[in-house]
């Protein structure tokens, strides 16, 4: 059962283009959260997606950010007019959300974004 | 504001030697609080997670303490191996919401 996985690994963009990052859940796993890793730090939540829907984007920068979890394919983090300060980790985490209580979610490797 | 404060940042011990994190939660309508192991390059992988109504749960060589008074709870590593070199992250979530809040994480260096 292959676990969450992060495409591309490593994202090299220079300021003001656009970085894309996509997520494909583990099998069975309806819900996505994105979270963002700063060097030296922990991660900070981003959103929270279920199919079609944004649940909670609570986390995410008003400006040049967006998600998106279609009905078909992956879930996209999509970031606009990338500046250096947007240069971390990215890491996408997915759980099955049963009924009550609170899921285990499962991460995957991470998309490095460096922005030149 | 920071919800969740871990210590220390680093931490160095001999193999087969306990390892102890500690942190701190702000929140009380946390009821869930999970420890993730991080290898570089790799994403954080669950470890162990304990609810508010135990005070204490073992798997395996890791072991939980939580002290819901003090709003505190530690992860100690029994018999620790050089394998288990890693970055420790605590969180906590709940009040209805699903996102985790993470502590800045704990480096840890087993030496041989």
């Amino acid at each position: 059962n292959a676990g969450v996985m992060q495409n591309p690994r490593h994202l090299v963009r220079r300021r003001g283009q656009e970085a894309r990052l996509r997520c494909s859940p583990m099998k069975g796993h309806s819900h996505v959260y994105w979270y963002r890793q700063l060097p030296e730090e922990g991660l900070k939540f981003m959103v929270y997606l279920q199919k079609e829907n944004i649940i909670d984007e609570s986390g995410m920068p008003k400006e040049r950010f967006s998600a998106e979890f279609p009905k078909e394919g992956p879930s996209i983090l999509r970031i606009q007019q990338v500046v250096r300060g947007d240069s971390a980790a990215y890491f996408c985490a997915s759980s099955p959300r049963t009924a009550g209580g609170t899921d285990t979610q499962y991460f995957g490797p991470g998309t490095r974004l460096t922005v030149l | 504001q920071q919800q969740v404060k871990q210590s220390p940042q680093s931490l160095i011990v001999q193999k087969g030697g306990i390892s102890i994190i500690n942190c701190a939660y702000e929140n009380t309508a946390f009821d869930y609080f999970p420890w993730y192991q991080q290898f570089p390059g790799k994403g954080p992988a669950l470890l162990i997670a304990i609810r508010p109504d135990v005070s204490e749960k073992k798997e395996g060589r890791f072991t939980i303490s939580f002290n819901k008074s003090a709003k505190q709870f530690s992860l100690h590593i029994m018999d620790s191996q050089p394998g288990d070199s890693a970055t420790y992250f605590c969180a906590g979530s709940g009040a209805g919401s699903y996102q985790l809040t993470f502590g800045k994480g704990t480096k840890l260096s087993v030496i041989p």
